[in-house]
């Protein structure tokens, strides 16, 4: 069984400070992580992918995040916020249980980027 | 060009009424899935298929039915709408055990 939680439905941050997107996971497999960015109105575009290989992942438009195995955590930052990074992230774990891929999601962190 | 598209992108129908959405990928993946994505942005899986055949069918109702004419293709069959199927649909593609890359989503508004 798996199951992921992101903590924080809402996070409101100002343009050009830190993000903080904090999601935990567990899961009976060696688990694959990845976090998804869903703009408004469009598909999820994916941001970044953890797969057992360095356990800081690094994504696209200076996102990244790093997996803790003691603390079963796959946090998503970005040093400094963009009005564009406003959207909905979602985390995902993923694991390998009766030859398939069980793809399970978070609730959904909404991002709030004020100028 | 589009890696995953869905047809059509809004769909309007009164309930009661059947509908299909359409699903095709040119990623050359083995495995898509259908989500269902509700007012407050959860995402639900529905459907899996691999090679053409079904792995993961989760709850839903049985007025929801896949079809997998190829490995490219996934469309969803939506019989008997009711007001609560009312949602945006995400068709999706993978490499087996790989990440997903997603379609611009179908919007079913049922009145």
């Amino acid at each position: 069984a798996q199951s992921v939680t992101q903590l924080d439905s809402h996070v409101s941050v100002s343009e050009g400070t830190p993000v903080l997107l904090r999601c935990n996971y567990s899961s009976s497999y060696s688990p694959s992580l990845f976090w998804y960015v869903q703009h408004p109105n469009k598909g999820l575009q994916l941001l970044l992918k953890y797969t057992s290989a360095a356990t800081l992942v690094k994504g696209i438009n200076g996102f990244e995040a790093e997996f803790k195995k003691s603390e079963t955590s796959f946090h998503l930052t970005k040093p400094s916020a963009h009005m564009s990074d406003a959207a909905e992230y979602f985390c995902v774990v993923s694991g390998v249980g009766g030859g398939s891929y069980i793809p399970t999601f978070g609730r959904g962190t909404s991002l709030i980027v004020h100028p | 060009d589009t890696a995953v598209s869905q047809t059509p992108k809004y769909l309007v129908t009164q309930m009661g009424n059947d509908k299909s959405i359409k699903c095709e990928q040119n990623l050359g993946h083995d495995t898509m899935y259908w989500y269902k994505q509700d007012s407050k942005k959860f995402l639900k899986i529905m459907f899996s298929y691999n090679n053409k055949e079904l792995i993961i069918n989760e709850t839903v109702p049985n007025r929801f039915s896949p079809k997998s004419p190829d490995k490219a293709h996934l469309n969803l069959h939506i019989n008997s709408l009711e007001l609560g199927d009312s949602a945006v649909y995400f068709c999706a593609s993978s490499r087996q055990y790989g990440e997903q890359f997603f379609g611009p989503g179908t919007r079913l508004t049922v009145l």
